[in-house]
């Protein structure tokens, strides 16, 4: 199994430009997630999804969108990027979610809005 | 609401020594906690959670950490670290009003914790 794959690892954006980020798992998990890590804070949740067609708002979903049409996929949409979208986005997968399973971590992608 | 607070950015240990991490929260309803580690250039991993039963909770890699709701604590603990164990650590909080937790984690600012040979 590949795990959690995330694409691209690196990308630099001008203000104002849109592009999606892409994650993709091959283990059968219903429950997936996007989190973004600013430097020297913690995570913070901008959507998660439990199965396939039904995604849900987390902490700080303002400037993204999302979308889960197959189990293994779970793109983010970024629309107008902003400096303040200047973050590095880790996406996540659970079997049942967090309090049954524990959640495998993709290698993040590091974005940079200029 | 909830809320993390890690009150150590960062904290240096020589190898062998012991190391405690201290993680307070504040929650209004029921609280789940968890531990997460962050090697270099990777991903976090799961170290630990607390959902119930036992306060007392602990990791195949010889960390523990131990619920006290009177002093509203999650501390984690080695008593003799190595120095694969340079890493990132996250304390988290999942809160729920009816008894059964929420994906909605709330993460501290880390510890960043460097073994010293």
């Amino acid at each position: 199994n590949a795990g959690v794959t995330q694409t691209p690892k690196f990308r630099i954006l001008k203000i104002g430009q849109s592009m999606t980020l892409q994650c993709t798992q091959d283990m059968n998990h219903n429950y997936m997630y996007w989190y973004r890590q600013d430097p020297g804070m913690g995570l913070k949740l901008i959507y998660y999804s439990v199965g396939a067609g039904i995604t849900d708002k987390g902490e700080v979903p303002n400037g993204y969108n999302v979308s889960r049409s197959t189990t293994e996929d779970f793109p983010l949409r970024l629309e107008l990027a902003a400096p303040s979208q200047t973050s590095v986005y880790f996406c996540a997968s659970s079997p049942t979610g967090l309090f049954q399973e524990t959640q495998y971590f993709g290698p993040g992608t590091r974005l940079l809005v200029l | 609401a909830q809320s993390v607070t890690q009150l150590d950015s960062q904290v240096p240990v020589f190898e062998e020594a012991p190391v405690e991490l201290r993680c307070n929260y504040s929650s209004s309803v029921s609280v789940y906690l968890f531990w997460y580690v962050q090697y270099p250039n990777q991903g976090l991993q799961l170290l630990l959670k607390y959902l119930s039963g036992s306060t007392l909770v602990k990791s195949i890699n010889g960390f523990e950490a131990e619920f006290n709701k009177s002093q509203t604590s999650f501390h984690l603990r080695k008593p003799s670290v190595h120095i694969s164990d340079t890493a990132e650590y996250f304390c988290a909080v999942s809160g729920s009003s009816t008894g059964f937790g929420n994906e909605k984690l709330t993460f501290g600012t880390g510890t960043r914790l460097t073994i010293i040979p």
